[in-house]
C-alpha cells in the first residue's frame, strides 16, 4: 500500500512568488492536513480537509491556502512568498479527522530566497 | 491554548541502555495522543497512539503510557540500539467545540542519539 506521497520534495522560490505543494493521500484515506516544520517553530498546523471541506485551520495568514479534490489529493497553496515561509511542508493522511493515526508524508522542504 | 512540552531536549546514551522520554501538555481535553520520530529531513513515522481511555500501547521495545489527568506521557524504549536515534515527538490532538479535527499540537521534540 502506498504512503503518502508529496512533491515536489524541493523547492526555491524569490520573495513574492507564489508556490503550490500537492499531497496524495494513502488510498482510502479521506482526511488530510498540513503542517509547517521550522526550527525555530516547530510543527505548527495549517489546515486539514475532510471530504473537500476545510474543516480546521490554523492560526496563519490568508496568503496560506488549500483545496481537496473528489479523490481526496490535495493542494496547497503560498502566494506573495516571504522569507520566513521558508520551511518544511508536511502533509498527513487519516481515514477520519479525530480519532486515527495519522499518516505523514516526506515532506516538500521550501526555500524562499 | 494547549501547549505540549518534551523533557529532555537531547539525550545521548549508549547502545542498551533503557530510557525514558517525558512529554507533558496543560489542556486535558483530548481525543489522543502520538509520539513520532523523525529523521533528519525526513517526514514523520508514528510510533504509538493512545487513545484518551487508554493508560497505555506497547509495539516491540516501545512502550507508551497516558496519565491524562496529570497531563503526562513517557515513551520507553527498552535496549536502545543506534538505528533509534532520531528525533522523537510527542503530539495531543485535543477537542474544543470541534475546532480539534486534524489538528495535532506538538512538543518540540527530544533529540535522541544512541552511541555503539
Amino acid at each position: 500500500k502506498a504512503g503518502v506521497t508529496q512533491t515536489p520534495r524541493y523547492l526555491i522560490k524569490t520573495r513574492g512568488q507564489q508556490v503550490t505543494l500537492s499531497c496524495s493521500p494513502i488510498s482510502g484515506h479521506r482526511s488530510v492536513s498540513w503542517y509547517q516544520q521550522t526550527p525555530g517553530q516547530g510543527l505548527q498546523f495549517l489546515f486539514e480537509y475532510f471530504s473537500e471541506t476545510q474543516r480546521n485551520k490554523g492560526n496563519f495568514p490568508g496568503r496560506f491556502s488549500g483545496r481537496q479534490f473528489s479523490n481526496s489529493r490535495s493542494e496547497m497553496n503560498v502566494s506573495t512568498l516571504e522569507l520566513g515561509d521558508s520551511a518544511l511542508y508536511l502533509c498527513a493522511s487519516s481515514w477520519t479527522p479525530t480519532n486515527e493515526k495519522l499518516f505523514f508524508g516526506s515532506g516538500t522542504q521550501l526555500s524562499v530566497l | 491554548k494547549q501547549e505540549v512540552t518534551q523533557i529532555p531536549a537531547a539525550l545521548s546514551v549508549p547502545e542498551g541502555e533503557n530510557l525514558v522520554l517525558n512529554c507533558s501538555f496543560t489542556d486535558s481535553a483530548i481525543y489522543n495522543l502520538q509520539w513520532f520520530r523523525q529523521d533528519p529531513g525526513k517526514g514523520l513515522t508514528s510510533l504509538l497512539l493512545i487513545q484518551s481511555s487508554q493508560r497505555e500501547q506497547t509495539s516491540g521495545r516501545l512502550n507508551a503510557s497516558l496519565d491524562k489527568s496529570s497531563g503526562r506521557s513517557t515513551l520507553y524504549i527498552a535496549a536502545s540500539q543506534p538505528g533509534d536515534s532520531a528525533t522523537y515527538l510527542c503530539a495531543v490532538m485535543g477537542y474544543a467545540g470541534g475546532t480539534s479535527y486534524g489538528k495535532l499540537t506538538f512538543g518540540q521534540g527530544t533529540i535522541l542519539t544512541v552511541h555503539p
